[in-house]
């Protein structure tokens, strides 16, 4: 069973702090993507790597695939009430889509 | 691009009786949906793999029955929930796979909420 476990799962912290979410496995992904969900609201793909060791950047994020294909990080500088949701990352191997648990993030204004 | 929309983004309904809710895909074709059910303040939970032409494919514990999936066109899936029980209230979100650049990305629809009184 291929699964992708996300740590930590809720994390609270004060605007403007640093922040950095995983996403672990021990399988290979094809690709992996990351989302973030507001309450309410249906999941919205923020990036897609592709590339072992692949980084990409969107604004104050961070996402880093690893060397491996196993494992991504999401790194977020400078926390902003904004940035508060739910994040998901998904694994696509052998034709399938596996979706991590998710990390809840709370930034404190 | 890669839009995908849900309808009816909130229904409330009399247990017993059966709801349907579609999903969309409005400006790309795609062969696969999936529909996810998600309880507060948790992860979602897939429940059911759609494929255009052919049956769905359910995740174990989900009754095929009561969660009626229908993929007619390459553009529109629907699910219905027959005999809805107030245990059935969640949030239903479906997803859309694409082809071709799009295969190995899903998008979601923005949710339906149930509410079974």
């Amino acid at each position: 069973t291929q699964l992708l476990e996300q740590s930590p799962q809720f994390l609270s912290i004060q605007e403007g702090e640093n922040l950095t979410v995983y996403c672990n496995s021990s399988s290979v992904f094809s690709s992996l993507q990351w989302y973030r969900q507001e309450p309410g609201e249906g999941p919205v793909l923020l990036v897609t790597v592709v590339t072992g060791g692949e980084v990409k950047k969107l604004k104050r994020l961070t996402f880093q695939f690893g060397d491996a294909r196993k494992d991504s990080s999401l790194h977020i500088t400078a926390a902003q009430p904004g940035d508060t949701g739910l994040y998901l990352c998904a694994g696509l191997a052998d034709d399938k889509i596996i979706f991590g648990k998710g990390t809840r993030l709370h930034i404190l204004p | 691009g890669a839009v995908v929309s849900q309808h009816p983004s909130w229904v409330i309904c009399k247990s017993g009786t059966s709801v349907k809710i579609e999903c969309r895909s409005l400006d790309f074709q795609a062969t696969t949906m999936f529909w996810y059910r998600q309880f507060p303040k948790q992860s979602l939970m897939l429940m059911a793999t759609s494929n255009e032409g052919s049956k769905a494919t359910y995740e174990q514990g989900v009754e095929k029955d009561k969660f009626l999936i229908n993929h007619a066109s390459l553009t529109l899936s629907t699910l219905t929930v027959t005999s809805a029980h107030p245990e059935d209230s969640s949030f239903y979100i479906c997803s859309a796979r694409g082809t071709g650049v799009l295969s190995y990305e899903q998008y979601f629809g923005p949710g339906t909420r149930l509410t079974v009184t």
